[in-house]
C-alpha cells in the first residue's frame, strides 16, 4: 500500500510566520501534489510537482511556495502567514502518465491524512 | 460550466436501499475518471477507476458516458458504513479536478 505521510495533523501559527508543511512518500512516485480544502469550495490544487527540483502552479498558488529537494518530499511553505490560509492541507502523490510527451496526470492520487492548520 | 459537477446532496437513504450519484465534467479532452470516498475529517481515498466501458466492484458500478460527458455510481444494497462524500474526479492536463462532493447518509 502507497503511504504517503503528512508531518504534522494539527497546527497552530501566527499571522506572518513562515510555515512549512511536510510531506513523505514511500512509493517512489514521480508526481506529488498540495491540496487545501475548505468547506463549500472542495479540493483545490496549490501547487505539484512531476519530479526533483520541478514545481508547477496549480489554482490557487498565490502566498504559497513549494520545495522538491528529494523524489520522496514535497514540502508546502506558506511565505507569511495570513488567517485566510487557515484550512485542511492535503498531500498526494502518483505514478506518471505521459501522453505525447507531454506530462498527463491520469493516474489515481493517494492523499495522506491532512494537516488541520489554524492561523491565529 | 464547472469543471466538475456533483448535486451535493446530502441523501438521506434508509439501510438496503440502491442510490446513485451523478456528475458532468466540461473538459471532452479528460481520459481519465475516477470516484473518491471521503470521510468526515479523513483524507479522500479512492473507491474505483471509472472505465469507458463500465466497470463493477461488488456493491458498486460506476458508468461513463463520453458523449453526454456524464459520469455516475450506483450503490445497492446500501450499508451504514456507506455514509461519506463522494467525489467525482476527472483529469485535465497535468493532474486530477475533483468535484466538491456527494454527501450520503445512510439511516438503519
Amino acid at each position: 500500500d502507497v503511504k504517503v505521510t503528512q508531518s504534522s495533523r494539527y497546527l497552530v501559527k501566527r499571522t506572518g510566520e513562515k510555515v512549512f508543511l511536510e510531506c513523505v512518500q514511500d512509493m517512489d512516485h514521480e508526481n506529488m501534489f498540495w491540496y487545501r480544502q475548505d468547506p463549500g469550495l472542495g479540493l483545490r490544487l496549490i501547487y505539484f510537482s512531476y519530479d526533483v527540483k520541478m514545481k508547477e502552479k496549480g489554482d490557487i498558488p498565490e502566498g504559497y511556495s513549494v520545495s522538491r529537494e528529494k523524489k520522496e518530499r514535497f514540502s508546502l511553505i506558506l511565505e507569511s502567514a495570513s488567517t485566510n490560509q487557515t484550512s485542511m492541507y492535503l498531500c498526494a502523490s502518483s505514478l506518471p502518465s505521459r501522453v505525447g510527451g507531454n506530462y498527463y496526470s491520469n493516474q489515481p492520487q493517494h492523499f495522506g491524512d491532512g494537516t488541520r492548520l489554524s492561523i491565529l | 460550466r464547472k469543471e466538475v459537477e456533483q448535486d451535493p446532496g446530502p441523501f438521506n437513504v434508509p439501510e438496503g436501499a440502491t442510490v446513485a450519484f451523478n456528475c458532468t465534467y466540461s473538459n471532452s479532452a479528460s481520459q481519465s475518471f475516477f470516484w473518491y470516498r471521503q470521510d468526515c475529517r479523513k483524507e479522500p481515498k479512492l473507491l474505483m477507476s471509472v472505465y469507458s466501458s463500465g466497470n463493477e466492484d461488488g456493491r458498486f458500478t460506476a458508468q461513463l458516458n463520453r458523449a453526454s460527458q456524464y459520469i455516475s455510481l450506483l450503490i445497492r444494497d446500501s450499508k451504514l458504513s456507506d455514509s461519506a462524500t463522494y467525489l467525482c474526479v476527472v483529469s485535465r492536463k497535468g493532474n486530477l479536478i475533483f468535484g466538491k462532493g456527494t454527501k450520503l447518509s445512510v439511516k438503519p
